[in-house]
């Protein structure tokens, strides 16, 4: 069965820190891979999403996400953050012909300090 | 342009109590997927809609049951509810049913049972 596992569950970071999220899926056919985040009092938000070509996708607010299909990896980068990511951040997979049966992980907290 | 919407924002019931949550889709996408989130997982998906038939159902009991109306607005209706209901349902749409394709979430509905 489809699964999404995020190593970490809590993150704290001072500003201008770089960050990388880990996100590791389970599925052996065609995916399509999310990263959504949830800020503070908001709704979750489409940060970036992986259909198909280059595996190094850009996202909004300067996040990136690699796709490494060989480590059934998809892992959020930002070369340094800013007090106002403090944020959930999830990672998510659909598998394709799936309907949108979305598997999320289990989030990541990140906590960034001023 | 107008998101996802939901209502109610919050819901209090007791155990036993039917309850009912309504979502309305961005304009033109003709999906609607439902995911229950509990505090600290990332959101499980419940069910997707697509021109008013059922294309997806994920593992909950049958007290969860939905529809989808001829202008693409959603109901979830939970019966019997159980303390262990008690979360934020989230709803999102996306243009069509199935993969690559993007979802995007409302801001959710509280529901406490007690």
């Amino acid at each position: 069965a489809q699964s999404v596992s995020q190593h970490n569950h809590h993150v704290i970071l001072s500003e201008a820190a770089s960050l990388e999220l880990g996100c590791n899926y389970s599925y052996g056919g065609t995916v399509n891979l999310f990263w959504y985040v949830q800020y503070p009092g908001q709704h979750l938000q489409l940060l970036l999403k992986y259909f198909s070509g280059d595996p190094l996708v850009k996202g909004i607010k300067g996040f990136e996400a690699e796709f490494i299909k060989s480590k059934f990896s998809f892992n959020l980068r930002k070369p340094s953050v800013q007090w106002s990511d403090t944020a959930e951040y999830f990672c998510a997979v659909i598998g394709s012909g799936n309907n949108n049966d979305m598997r999320f992980g289990a989030g990541t907290r990140l906590t960034v300090k001023p | 342009d107008a998101g996802v919407t939901q209502s109610p924002t919050h819901l209090i019931k007791t155990r036993g109590q039917q309850v009912t949550l309504r979502c309305s889709p961005i304009s033109g996408h003709k999906s609607v997927s439902w995911y229950q989130q509990v505090l600290g997982q990332g959101p499980q998906f419940i069910f997707q809609y697509y021109e008013k038939e059922e294309r997806g159902r994920g593992n909950f009991p049958d007290r969860f049951s939905a529809r989808q109306f001829p202008n693409y607005s959603s109901e979830l209706n939970v019966n019997a509810l159980l303390l262990g209901d008690s979360a934020l349902y989230l709803c999102a749409s996306s243009f069509g049913d199935l993969p690559p394709d993007t979802q995007y979430f409302g801001p959710g509905t509280r529901l406490t049972v007690l």
